[in-house]
């Protein structure tokens, strides 16, 4: 599987969107690219996915590039309940497997 | 559905003494996995099964650890002989094969071991 980047650290004023970005510049074609996030002392939660388009739902939006080198998760309104660790992973569509492989992911802080 | 449950949610117990952790997936999930987080190592897979079998174990760390399955509603996560070095949050999670290929793995609220 592909290996990411996020930056350690991020902050964001509550009500402003926040943009958490990742780098995946060795994904490869049948690559998706996931976000979780782990709320303090919580198991980890499902965000979002995509392939290649651009993807929303209820939680957060997916901007995927189209060199698919990268991609950016948007959270449309931060609120404090946001503040979290964000992690993007890389995982082939698999028919046998679903390792997920968690790197350090992104510590977002929603400032009052 | 109550999610994936664990027990117990914190666990003390002193090195030497042997280790079990419970966890129960959601009702119809064919897929169990059990993962380790500690601040050095972050969030690591252990094992996981498919359909009660052990399907890929290459992360657990040493032969203390064990982790069986005997049925779809429950497994367990052995440490025999725990040591300190073992203090750390296990999380249990489950998801179900629907064709996709993608999908989303729901994890419980872990459990806390310290290993005095």
């Amino acid at each position: 599987d592909a290996k990411t980047t996020q930056p350690p650290s991020m902050d964001c004023a509550e009500g402003r969107a926040a943009n958490l970005p990742c780098n995946h510049s060795t994904i490869s074609g049948n690559e998706y690219v996931y976000w979780y996030r782990q709320i303090h002392s919580q198991g980890p939660q499902y965000i979002i996915h995509g392939l290649k388009n651009n993807e929303t739902n209820e939680m957060a939006s997916l901007i995927i590039t189209e060199d698919r080198k990268s991609s950016t998760l948007i959270l449309p309104h931060a609120t404090l309940r946001d503040t979290a660790v964000y992690y993007c992973i890389v995982r082939a569509r698999m028919d046998s497997s679903y390792k997920l492989i968690f790197g350090s992911g992104t510590r977002l802080l929603v400032r009052p | 559905d109550a999610g994936v449950i664990q027990s117990p949610r914190h666990e003390v117990t002193e090195m030497g003494q042997e280790v079990t952790l419970r966890c129960k997936p959601i009702s119809g999930h064919d897929y169990l996995f059990w993962y380790r987080q500690t601040m050095m190592r972050g969030l690591e897979l252990l094992i996981y099964f498919n359909n009660n079998v052990p399907i890929d174990d290459s992360g657990m760390p040493e032969d203390r650890f064990s982790a069986k399955m005997p049925n779809a509603s429950f497994s367990t996560l052995k440490i025999q002989p725990s040591e300190p070095r073992d203090s750390a949050v296990y999380f249990c999670a489950s998801t179900q094969w629907s064709g996709s290929g993608w999908e989303t793995q729901y994890f419980g609220p872990g459990t806390r071991l310290l290993v005095l």
